[in-house]
């Protein structure tokens, strides 16, 4: 299995301003994905990192305003920028697993945007 | 496009009684079904999965069977205890690897 820790746990901002996420993993994994959930709907992915590379992003979401990190095998950081109310979401980390079908997921970080 | 519904919650049970969370999904090809848990304050966990037509996946007393004539992965335990309280979700991971995920069930199992 896979630890992961995000910081942080919560924060509050306020418009305009930008939050970086971080996002540790107690094993060195390829890839590293950041979801979002919106209140009261699905988590929804927002790019994959792989470690050296450019991180991959899903269609509506740009690296304008999530530009991510990935420095090295056990880290991350998210970076949601200009942020809006829009952003109040909660943000999670995950990895896959070594297992076939595992994936593995941090605590989340809860925006709220005011 | 894939997705996965799940029944809306919150749903509030006392100890000992049976639940059932309802989770239908749409898919092409053949995904691979999953059930998350998450318990307060902590990270998704795996807690049951099947990966083809008619496996039931079980664990910690859940069970759900990969229906595919039904497109349905419901979510079983015949006595939920306290600690079972946590919000739920179904997921799918489809042939590209992609995993799409339901809004989440939230369970409280009061004494």
């Amino acid at each position: 299995s896979a630890v992961i820790s995000q910081k942080p746990s919560r924060d509050i901002c306020q418009r305009g301003t930008s939050l970086t996420i971080q996002c540790q993993v107690d094993s060195q994994v390829t890839m590293m994905f950041w979801y979002r959930q919106q209140p009261g709907q699905s988590l929804t992915l927002i790019a994959t990192a792989n470690q050296g590379s450019e991180a991959t992003y899903e269609s509506g979401f740009v690296i304008d305003k999530f530009p991510i990190s990935r420095p090295n095998l056990t880290f991350s950081t998210l970076t949601v920028s200009n942020l809006s109310p829009e952003d109040s979401s909660i943000y999670l980390c995950s990895v896959e697993g070594r297992a076939p079908d595992t994936q593995y997921f941090g605590p989340g970080t809860r925006l709220t945007v005011l | 496009g894939d997705s996965v519904t799940q029944m809306e919650g919150p749903v509030t049970l006392s100890e000992e009684a049976c639940l059932t969370i309802n989770c239908t999904y749409t898919a092409t090809g053949y995904p691979s079904l999953f059930w998350y848990v998450q318990y307060p304050g902590e990270g998704l966990q795996l807690l049951l999965k099947a990966t083809k037509a008619d496996d039931k996946g079980s664990n910690k007393g859940f069970e759900a069977t990969y229906r595919k004539e039904t497109t349905s992965f419901h979510l079983e335990k015949g006595s939920v205890q306290v600690s079972d309280s946590a919000v739920y979700f179904c997921a799918l991971r489809d042939t590209g690897n992609q995993f799409y995920f339901g809004t989440g069930t939230s369970l409280t199992v009061i004494p």
